[in-house]
């Protein structure tokens, strides 16, 4: 039980493009989830907190108009990169908390984005 | 002071030793606490969660909570090559609000 899903695994685009990452939670409902980045060789760096239903919640620092998190369902959550540039690329993942009172939060496999 | 310190290693163990892995964290009302596994390029695995002072164990793993030190532990067990990750210390952010803070992580390389 209690797993996560992310799609797409990996995406190169163009500097300027959009993308689109999606999370689900696949055997579970999630009304919160997470998004994280992490750049090669460095800690995990939350983004945000997304809740089912209302705006997500940005860390101090992340630009919520560059990263858009919409949180549809009890199952799904995407982030979208705006306009995305070099310093973009890096390893974006997603987390689902369990609920019930319990904290755990269980990771999807992330996703590798590379902007040229 | 980090919200939440790991020595960031490498921390190299011969195969079958124990690996001890140590986090403090510095918000003394936090109440849930867990450990993670990322191997090199792949996303966190959850090993264990513990919300009480003493021992927890979960096969060759066991989690140690002292609240009142501010320090959580994990050993690990007859340590095998495969075990060779960063573990991330993962504490409930302040006030809860569901936030995990993570620490650096600390390096392990399990040796033949």
């Amino acid at each position: 039980g209690a797993v996560v899903s992310q799609h797409p695994s990996w995406v190169i685009c163009k500097s300027g493009t959009s993308v689109k990452i999606e999370c689900r939670s696949l055997d579970f409902q999630a009304t919160t989830m997470f998004w994280y980045r992490q750049f090669p060789k460095q800690s995990l760096m939350l983004m945000a907190t997304s809740n089912e239903g209302s705006k997500a919640t940005y860390e101090q620092g992340v630009e919520k108009d560059k990263f858009l998190i919409n949180h549809a369902s009890l199952t799904l959550s995407t982030l979208t990169v705006t306009s995305a540039h070099p310093e973009d690329s890096s390893f974006y993942i997603c987390s689902a908390r369990l609920g019930g009172g319990q904290e755990t939060q269980y990771f999807g496999p992330g996703t590798r984005l590379l902007v040229l | 002071q980090k919200e939440v310190e790991q020595n960031s290693g490498p921390l190299s163990v011969p195969e079958g030793a124990i690996a001890s892995l140590n986090c403090t964290y510095s918000d003394r009302g936090s109440q849930s606490f867990f450990w993670y596994r990322q191997y090199s390029g792949k996303s966190p695995e959850l090993i264990m969660s513990i919300y009480s002072n003493g021992d927890k164990e979960d096969g060759r793993f066991t989690a140690q909570l002292n609240k009142a030190s501010q320090y959580v532990s994990l050993l690990i067990r007859d340590s095998q090559p495969s075990d060779s990750a960063t573990y991330l210390c993962a504490v409930e952010g302040p006030g809860g609000y569901n936030k995990l803070i993570f620490g650096a992580g600390t390096r392990l390389a399990v040796h033949p």
